[in-house]
């Protein structure tokens, strides 16, 4: 079975800092995908990043980047100079041949 | 459309009725998912229908839960005798037909079991 764990439920950064969400998942595949998804309150799952586990280089989108440790399997999210547009839920998730399997989330609050 | 559409957007009603919460996938999406989002938790898989070949319903809670699609067009999402632990929102995403393709959800909707 593949499971997902976000350990932390809620974070905050202050607006223009670095905040890392941390994501641990558990499968018996060597060929997978992760995602990071958000969720604002308009309930609309948006994607942030993907990483495949064949690549040994770290995703990156614009503000948004990836910690992939494969053999660890840790998968985490790093957001730089954050945003107050920034504020959500965001949840990890995997993926082999199957639906995606998700964690429960972290919700991330921005201060100005 | 542009992307998935779902209806109603919130959707109450009493315990012991049936509900239908309809999906409508991106034009060419293959894939179709739904998904179940309790309060304050993950997104939990239901069913997934993938072009003409037999629905992957290990994900349904109960056999009170369904799902029909018909072609690469509209799924619907059918609960019997609804409970009141049903209540949650539910989301459906559509997806090209590899692994890697990004799902695209819906806005979900927002299921109330009185």
């Amino acid at each position: 079975a593949q499971t997902v764990t976000q350990s932390q439920p809620e974070m905050s950064v202050q607006e223009a800092e670095t905040v890392t969400l941390s994501c641990t998942y558990d499968t018996s595949e060597s060929d997978y995908y992760l995602f990071w998804y958000k969720q604002p309150p308009s309930r609309q799952m948006i994607l942030v990043i993907r990483q495949e586990a064949y690549k040994q280089q770290n995703a990156t989108e614009n503000r948004f980047s990836v910690n992939f440790q494969k053999a660890a399997k840790s998968f985490s999210l790093k957001i730089s100079d954050s945003q107050l547009g920034d504020a959500a839920m965001y949840f990890c998730a995997l993926r082999r041949n199957t639906p995606l399997v998700f964690g429960k989330g972290t919700r991330l609050s921005v201060i100005a | 459309g542009a992307g998935v559409s779902q209806s109603p957007s919130n959707k109450v009603t009493e315990k012991g009725k049936d509900v239908e919460l309809r999906c409508d996938p991106i034009s060419g999406h293959t894939a179709l998912y739904w998904y179940r989002q309790r309060l304050g938790q993950g997104l939990e898989f239901l069913i997934y229908f993938q072009g003409n070949s037999a629905p992957d319903k290990s994900g349904l809670p109960s056999d009170r839960f369904s799902a029909e699609r018909t072609g690469e067009s509209v799924s619907t999402l059918t609960i019997q005798r609804t409970q009141q632990e049903d209540s949650a929102v539910y989301l459906c995403a559509s997806s090209l037909d590899r692994v890697v393709d990004e799902q695209f959800f819906g806005p979900g909707t927002r299921l109330t079991v009185l």
